[in-house]
């Protein structure tokens, strides 16, 4: 079945400490997306992708980087200038310019001590 | 890109019919209108999406008025897998607008037995 993989489910890391989530998508899909999301909240922006060697900041790039090297990968890294990543980061891919809706992964919930 | 305004909570019954209203009064020519489900921990799912009139698939119907300044989805006969957060959003097909699509904090929506 095609679909988004995020991994891991869970992270967990030390302050200061860069780590990078994975995601990868057989889909087939052109666009790629991260964003974040904090407890009751919506989901907010990180980098969004178009096509491979290409990707734009979103709201909140900041302290996070991205690549796109592939078609069907666009891992994060959330630096040890992100002041607050404990987050839950989903990542979702479409086909063109999402008018036939995103499809989302099932998200790494990354929690930093 | 249009800011949407949803209420923050909605109670039912199952069995009942749900409809959440959203309201997007600076939706510009190009914009579509797309609806989001999400479960805790889980990544958003697509539902359904629309630009005008009313749209329906097997899940919900999307009722958009001629100015397009707001929309409904209706949700027939709610169960309880049906609680979920559910998000409206206004997304543009131009090249300014593709790829950030906006979620605001969505509608709980909760439903009792």
């Amino acid at each position: 079945d095609g679909g988004i993989t995020q991994s891991p489910k869970y992270l967990f890391r030390k302050e200061g400490q860069n780590v990078t989530l994975s995601c990868e998508q057989n889909l087939n899909h052109d666009a790629m997306y991260w964003y974040r999301q904090d407890p009751g909240q919506g989901l907010r922006l990180i980098y969004y992708s178009q096509i491979v060697n290409d990707f734009q900041k979103g709201d909140i790039a900041e302290g996070y980087s991205v690549s796109r090297e592939k078609k069907e990968s666009f891992p994060l890294t959330v630096t040890s200038a992100q002041k607050n990543p404990t987050a839950f980061y989903l990542c979702a891919s479409s086909p063109d310019k999402g008018i036939y809706g995103y499809t989302f992964g099932s998200g790494t919930r990354l929690t930093v001590v | 890109l249009a800011k949407t305004t949803q209420p923050i909570s909605m109670d039912s019954y199952e069995g009942q019919e749900v409809n959440i209203t959203c309201s997007h009064n600076n939706i510009a020519t190009n914009d579509y209108i797309t609806w989001y489900q999400q479960f805790p921990s889980q990544g958003p799912r697509f539902i359904i999406q629309g630009y005008k009139t009313k749209v329906t698939n097997e899940v919900a119907s999307l009722f958009i008025p001629a100015d397009r300044k707001s929309s409904t989805l209706s949700l027939p006969r709610v169960s309880l897998s049906d609680t979920a957060v559910y998000y409206c959003l206004v997304a543009g097909m131009t090249t300014d607008s593709w790829g950030k699509l906006q979620f605001g904090a969505g509608t709980q929506v909760v439903v009792t037995p």
